[in-house]
């Protein structure tokens, strides 16, 4: 089975901030990496998919890299709106997994 | 309007069983694979199972085999989800998914606002 592993578990940071969080597999994936927003009290949407590809409506600001074991999900002024845990996921084959989280406070 | 809707939580005893449903609109139900997620109060996201679109194929989280048995009945575009031998550990929000896959790309792109199971005596 595939481990994620995120990092930091947590991050404060200021409106503006360039922010970044790590995603590391325990094997190679390829690109198929997924990043979600968790807001709190609501359900976790999609952000980025395939490692790259920024889904229809999110925000510019966010962008994600990587392929193989180490991928990024780089917020690049960080916005109120922001304040979140974002969450990896591993497509890349069954069972699926998550990382455990990022909690970014503003 | 594309919707999921869950329904079946509940507060059960250790050792008991519960049956979460999931009815899906606005789509083709049985296109599309559909999962279970769980989310433990204050935690992290966990992956439960999948099912593939014609039912025929499924996947568990070690942590569920043998106990959880996800289902799925097309005509009437409901996910279910069987919970046996429940443990205090299962306690969690439970999301129904569903799968958006094309070309080896795949994500949850559709989620439903979840339904609470509790389980303590």
């Amino acid at each position: 089975d595939i481990q994620m592993t995120q990092s930091p578990s947590s991050l404060s940071a200021s409106v503006g901030d360039r922010v970044t969080i790590t995603c590391r597999a325990s094997q190679s994936i390829s690109s198929s990496l997924n990043w979600y927003q968790q807001k709190p009290g609501k359900v976790p949407d999609i952000l980025i998919y395939a490692a790259s590809s920024l889904q229809s409506g999110v925000p510019s600001r966010f962008s994600g890299s990587g392929s193989g074991t180490d991928f990024t999900l780089t917020i690049s002024s960080l916005q109120p709106e922001d304040f979140a845990t974002y969450y990896c996921q591993q497509s890349y084959s069954n069972p699926l997994s998550f990382g455990g989280g990022t909690k970014v406070e503003i | 309007e594309v919707q999921l809707l869950e329904s079946g939580g509940a507060l059960i005893q250790p050792g008991g069983s519960l049956r979460l449903s999931c009815a899906a609109s606005g789509f083709t139900f049985s296109s599309y694979a559909m999962s279970w997620v769980r989310q433990a109060p204050g935690k992290g996201l966990e992956w439960v199972s999948t099912i593939s679109g014609g039912g025929g194929i499924t996947y568990y989280a070690d942590s569920v085999k043998g106990r959880f048995t996800i289902s799925r009945d097309n005509s009437k575009n409901t996910l279910h989800l069987q919970m046996n031998s429940l443990r205090a550990e299962d306690t969690a929000v439970y999301y129904c998914a569903k799968h958006w896959s094309s070309g080896g790309i795949r994500y949850f792109d559709l989620w439903g606002r979840g339904t609470l199971v509790t389980v303590s005596s």
